[in-house]
């Protein structure tokens, strides 16, 4: 079935270092989505790309979905403490979401 | 958007006996799911919960081992039957908007001893 890969597993960065966690699927996508669960949290949608070569910004988040609409990325520009936790993909496999194995982020303040 | 409620949200168990999982929903929403989550690890789903028939189960899950209630578009419930310390886990409760983002409870940590 289709499958939902991220790298990497884990990062620990220093404070206002930029940070970068990359999501690849087998099949092509019709979306993806992204989720961010803080330490101890429950994970939180934070945006949800549909079209081929999308970009979007969240303030120092930006979010981009390929050409081929099976791969992804989260860019974190000059990382924060608030930055920590986990971020997962997650891409539609029927009616069902399907998420990838998350990128732990730590920062060193 | 949707506010859910999930209790209760942690438990210890003995081994053997059965836990039920409530999840209570601000709106009704026409898709609800249960997800598993082992610390440190990712978002396993056990199963959709259909309003009015049985839930959709995910490779791996049954429903004697894991019955789930829908009885209406706001409310849901997940039992974790003949508990042993391999259910041990964070089981997380989530709703489907219309623009198909998930929106999850605060999740039931739960200790089998």
């Amino acid at each position: 079935g289709q499958q939902v890969m991220q790298i990497p597993q884990y990062q620990h960065v220093q404070e206002g270092e930029d940070f970068t966690t990359y999501c690849n699927s087998s099949t092509t996508l019709s979306n993806i989505q992204w989720y961010k669960q803080r330490p101890g949290g429950h994970p939180v949608f934070l945006i949800q790309l549909v079209k081929s070569g999308e970009v979007k910004k969240q303030k120092r988040l930006t979010f981009q979905f390929g050409e081929a609409k099976k791969n992804s990325s989260l860019h974190i520009t000059a990382t924060q403490t608030t930055d920590v936790g986990t971020y997962f993909c997650a891409g539609p496999r029927g009616n069902k979401l399907v998420f990838g194995a998350g990128t732990i982020l730590r920062v060193k303040s | 958007s949707a506010v859910i409620s999930q209790k209760p949200s942690r438990d210890i168990c003995q081994r053997g006996t059965s836990l039920t999982i409530q999840c209570q929903v601000d709106s009704q929403v026409t898709m609800m799911f249960w997800y598993r989550q082992q610390p440190g690890q990712s978002l396993t789903l056990i199963a959709t919960a259909n309003q009015g028939s049985e839930a959709t189960y995910e490779s791996g899950f049954v429903i004697d081992k894991f019955p789930i209630s829908r009885p209406n578009l706001t409310f849901s419930t997940l039992t974790v039957s003949n508990m042993s310390p391999e259910d041990s886990s964070i089981y997380l409760c989530s709703a489907q908007t219309g623009a198909g983002e998930l929106f999850f409870g605060e999740g039931s940590r739960l200790t089998v001893l």
